[in-house]
């Protein structure tokens, strides 16, 4: 079945650092790519998508590219904020699989000043 | 544009008690879709409705069930409780379409089982 698999944090950076989440996938047919933020007792935001190879989504500041051939959408930020302290999670979405969101275990990001 | 509400935002309840949790889509939004988050399991599909439906169902015991209305809203139910079903419960809405329409969070319904 489809997953996805996330790197394990808590990533702990310095503020302006460069960040790297890497989010690799297993899915049947053609997913649509996602990741969404949690901040502390919230809901999930979406943070950005891309729905076909080599998509580019981007949004605040992050990015994350549609890479099929090595079934990855690895997010990216080139200089990270104390605010942007969250977990992180990418998830898939297919018709093939009942369109339901299959999410990754979630990445802590802690930013510190 | 409102978002998604789900009330209530916490609740406590009792073993062996059940309880109903709502959740109110964003205007013409069709689809309602439920999550289960916890720390050992992370995020779980439970259950997707559609035009008052059940499209779509995840793998949970038949103590987890849900309905929508005719406006769309949705509720969820949990009957028997147990300790496990401790969680944050998550609403999503999405308007019908494929695959990369996105999904829009509510924030959640906060559940403790004592």
């Amino acid at each position: 079945g489809n997953s996805v698999t996330q790197m394990e944090g808590p990533v702990t950076l310095s503020e302006e650092a460069f960040l790297t989440i890497n989010c690799t996938y297993t899915a049947t047919g053609y997913p649509s790519l996602f990741w969404y933020v949690q901040y502390p007792g919230e809901g999930l935001q979406l943070l950005l998508k891309a729905t076909k190879a080599d998509d580019k989504g981007s949004n605040k500041g992050f990015e994350a590219t549609y890479r099929k051939e090595t079934t990855s959408f690895h997010l990216e930020k080139g200089s990270v904020q104390v605010s942007d302290s969250a977990v992180y999670f990418c998830a898939l979405r297919s018709m093939e699989y009942g369109n339901k969101l299959v999410f990754g275990a979630g990445t802590i990001l802690r930013v510190k000043s | 544009k409102a978002g998604v509400t789900q009330t209530p935002r916490y609740l406590i309840k009792t073993r062996g008690q059940q309880v109903t949790l709502s959740c109110s889509p964003i205007s013409g939004h069709r689809s309602v879709s439920w999550y289960q988050q916890t720390p050992g399991q992370g995020l779980q599909f439970l259950f997707e409705y559609f035009s008052e439906t059940q499209r779509n169902k995840g793998n949970f015991p038949g103590r987890f069930s849900g309905r929508q209305f005719s406006n769309s809203r949705s509720e969820m139910n949990v009957s028997t409780l147990e300790l496990g079903d401790s969680a944050l419960y998550l609403c999503a809405s999405s308007l019908e379409g494929p695959s990369n329409t996105e999904a829009f969070f509510g924030q959640g319904t906060r559940l403790t089982v004592v």
